[in-house]
């Protein structure tokens, strides 16, 4: 099945500041890779998503990359603000198959 | 409804009883999702339902876990005999699966699950 590793674990900057967070997957199939917020106490809630037949993506001040040679793919976020402090978490999955998910990440942006 | 519905939201029970807990997904979403996050960690897949098809249960931890979806809506996971290693946040989702293509899984608030 698939495998999601995400890094890393915790990540803590400025605000102002940028913030990456890398995923690989396992399974060369999987074809949908989208991004999920979750912030303290409340559900996670997708923040934007990517296909296989694209290599990035953007919204405002939030972006995704996709390597697919490498199987992997990326969450930028720039100008971080107080408010994108929570637990990020990517997810990998093909076709209509279940999302696997990654462990998440702590994002921590101290003003 | 507007959006996934669990109940209840917060749990309580006695290592070694029952407990359900409830799903009321989207209306028109026919896959659902179990997944279960422990303090601190990731989203751990449970169980699947997608329309008809028989329920991918790959992810259930042991045999105390089951799962049902009445009339390709609500469903029910049933935990047998509560341990304490069962407490944990249980999330459901739903999408709606255009197709073969993945989308958008939107959540639940969860139920809080604490065995004492």
């Amino acid at each position: 099945g698939e495998n999601v590793e995400q890094h890393p674990s915790t990540l803590s900057v400025q605000e102002g500041d940028s913030a990456v967070i890398k995923c690989t997957y396992s399974d060369s199939a999987s074809n949908y890779f989208p991004w999920y917020k979750q912030e303290l106490g409340k559900r996670p809630q997708l923040i934007i998503d990517i296909r296989s037949n694209v290599g990035e993506k953007k919204d405002q001040r939030i972006a995704v990359t996709l390597n697919k040679t490498a199987k992997h793919f990326s969450l930028h976020i720039t100008e971080t603000q107080p408010e994108d402090s929570a637990v990020y978490f990517c997810a990998a999955s093909m076709g209509s198959y279940i999302p696997t998910f990654g462990r998440g990440t702590s994002l921590i942006v101290h003003p | 409804g507007a959006g996934v519905s669990q109940s209840p939201s917060n749990k309580v029970t006695e290592k070694g009883k029952d407990v359900e807990l409830r799903c009321d997904p989207i209306s028109g979403h026919t896959a659902l999702y179990w997944y279960r996050q422990s303090l601190g960690q990731g989203l751990e897949f449970l169980i699947y339902f997608q329309g008809n098809s028989a329920p991918d249960k790959s992810g259930l931890p042991s045999d105390r876990f089951s799962a049902e979806r009445t009339g390709g809506s609500v469903s029910t996971l049933t935990i047998q005999r509560t341990q304490q290693e069962d407490s944990a946040v249980y999330l459901c989702a739903s999408s709606s699966q255009a197709g073969s293509l993945n989308t958008e899984a939107f959540f639940g608030q969860g139920t809080r699950l604490t065995v004492v």
